[in-house]
């Protein structure tokens, strides 16, 4: 079946700091990928999506590339705020047809002053 | 924008109750979905309807049940509360018409204490 793998968090950085957040998946066919994020007290809400070999989504600074040859969609910024804080679900839909879409476990970043 | 709407953010009830979440969309979404998420184990389906009074189960659907009488609304019954049952509960709704391969939108959750 299909499967999405996430670092575990927390991952603590400063404020201005470069983060990356590992993202990697198993699945059959072509499936869409996507960062959601989750800020405290909230539900989760897109953030950014790439849905074939070689796109990358964008959106708010953040930036991921959907890699077929290594199977990854790791999300980048190159300067994170405070206000980044929160945690971040990588995922896949599409795979096979089905409208389930796949999550990982989340990532807590904690951005310090 | 899409808005899903989760009816209560906090909810207590005590265990044995009968208990009902709702959620509803303004997207004219077809597919609509229940999750609940636990520290530690991330996001778990509870149940999935991809039309009116269609449902599938989740991976984990004991205890649960869930009705959809109309496209826009989502219910998730507890049966019989118990304190396992205290979590955080997502709605999430997505559309069917452009693929497989949507986004989904989540309401803001609902945090349900059993005591």
């Amino acid at each position: 079946g299909n499967s999405v793998t996430q670092m575990e968090g927390p991952v603590t950085l400063s404020e201005e700091a470069f983060l990356t957040i590992n993202c990697t998946y198993t699945a059959t066919g072509y499936p869409s990928l996507f960062w959601y994020v989750q800020y405290p007290g909230e539900g989760l809400q897109l953030l950014l999506k790439a849905t074939k070999a070689d796109d990358k989504g964008s959106n708010k600074g953040f930036e991921a590339t959907y890699r077929k040859e290594t199977t990854s969609f790791h999300l980048e910024k190159g300067s994170v705020q405070v206000s980044d804080s929160a945690v971040y679900f990588c995922a896949l839909s599409g795979s096979g047809g089905s409208y389930i879409p796949t999550f990982g476990r989340g990532t807590s970043l904690i951005v310090h002053p | 924008d899409v808005k899903v709407t989760q009816s209560s953010r906090y909810l207590v009830k005590r265990t044995g109750e009968k208990v009902f979440l709702e959620c509803v969309q303004d997207m004219d979404h077809e597919n609509m979905f229940w999750y609940r998420q636990d520290p530690g184990l991330g996001l778990r389906l509870i149940y999935f309807s991809y039309d009116v009074k269609m449902k599938e189960k989740g991976d984990i659907p004991e205890g649960y049940s869930v009705s959809r009488e109309k496209k826009e609304r989502f219910s998730l019954i507890l049966e019989s509360a118990s304190t396992n049952q205290t979590s955080m509960y997502l709605c999430a709704s997505s559309s069917r018409f452009w693929g497989s391969n949507q986004p989904q939108h989540f309401g803001d959750g609902t945090r349900l204490s059993i005591l």
